[in-house]
């Protein structure tokens, strides 16, 4: 069973389109994450949630949203898409327990042309 | 805020053989944990190892090993017995103890490639 899905896994998309990617975690964790990994491999948190605090990297453009209808999911939202939004966005969660790791979903790579 | 370098772009090791990676941080807490992560051309990314900042005892999981050297920022990774699954991009990784903000902080990387 997966622990972390995300979907599509690939997303082509024009410039200025609004996107979403969505994540599910079926591990019961309370803790969600979205990482970007831009063309030169380098990871960088976006967003960390869980029930009670969203938490953003302020260099997040506020184009980029979270969204979690439940505990188990969170979505994000791209509105007007740019050229540099291209990378892949990963997906993941934690207990709330801070010692735990942090189990990743298998990454969706978005391109904008 | 915490930093993770990884000064080696890349790195390659004869199957069987051993090989280190190197990764050296920042920071000014006293209580954190440290990762490696495995990223194969899946591009899944893989726990391999983790350490607790206030064990000294050095993580191991099977062939993998760390050097963790605290007072030196130092967290490298050896690799014993090289085989031509481990080649991937591997990844340092630090998270803070405190705060409730709980995410990864990531090296840059190091791309391994396992020689036949």
């Amino acid at each position: 069973d997966t622990a972390v899905s995300q979907t599509p896994k690939y997303l082509v998309t024009q410039m200025g389109n609004d996107k979403s990617i969505k994540c599910e975690q079926n591990l019961g964790h309370d803790t969600m994450y979205w990482y970007k990994q831009d063309s030169k491999k380098f990871l960088k948190i976006m967003f960390s949630y869980n029930n009670k605090e969203l938490i953003i990297n302020e260099t997040v453009p506020n184009r980029f949203s979270p969204k979690s209808p439940d505990k188990a999911h969170l979505n994000l939202h791209i509105n007007s898409l740019e050229l540099g939004d291209s990378a892949v966005y990963f997906c993941a969660s934690s207990p709330q327990v801070i010692a735990e790791t942090q189990y990743f979903g298998p990454g969706t790579r978005l391109l904008v042309l | 805020a915490q930093t993770v370098t990884q000064s080696q772009p890349e790195m390659s090791v004869q199957e069987a053989e051993t090989v280190t990676l190197s990764c050296t941080y920042d920071t000014s807490e006293s209580d954190y944990y440290l990762f490696w992560y495995k990223q194969p051309p899946s591009r899944q990314m893989i726990l391999v190892i983790r350490q607790e900042a206030y064990k000294q005892q050095n993580a191991t999981e099977n062939r993998f090993s760390v050097n963790f050297q605290k007072a030196a920022k130092s967290f490298s990774l050896k690799i014993s017995d090289s085989q031509l699954g481990d080649a991937a991009m591997y990844f340092c990784a630090y998270r803070s103890f405190s705060g409730s903000a709980r995410q990864l902080t990531f090296g840059s990387g190091t791309q391994l490639t396992v020689l036949p």
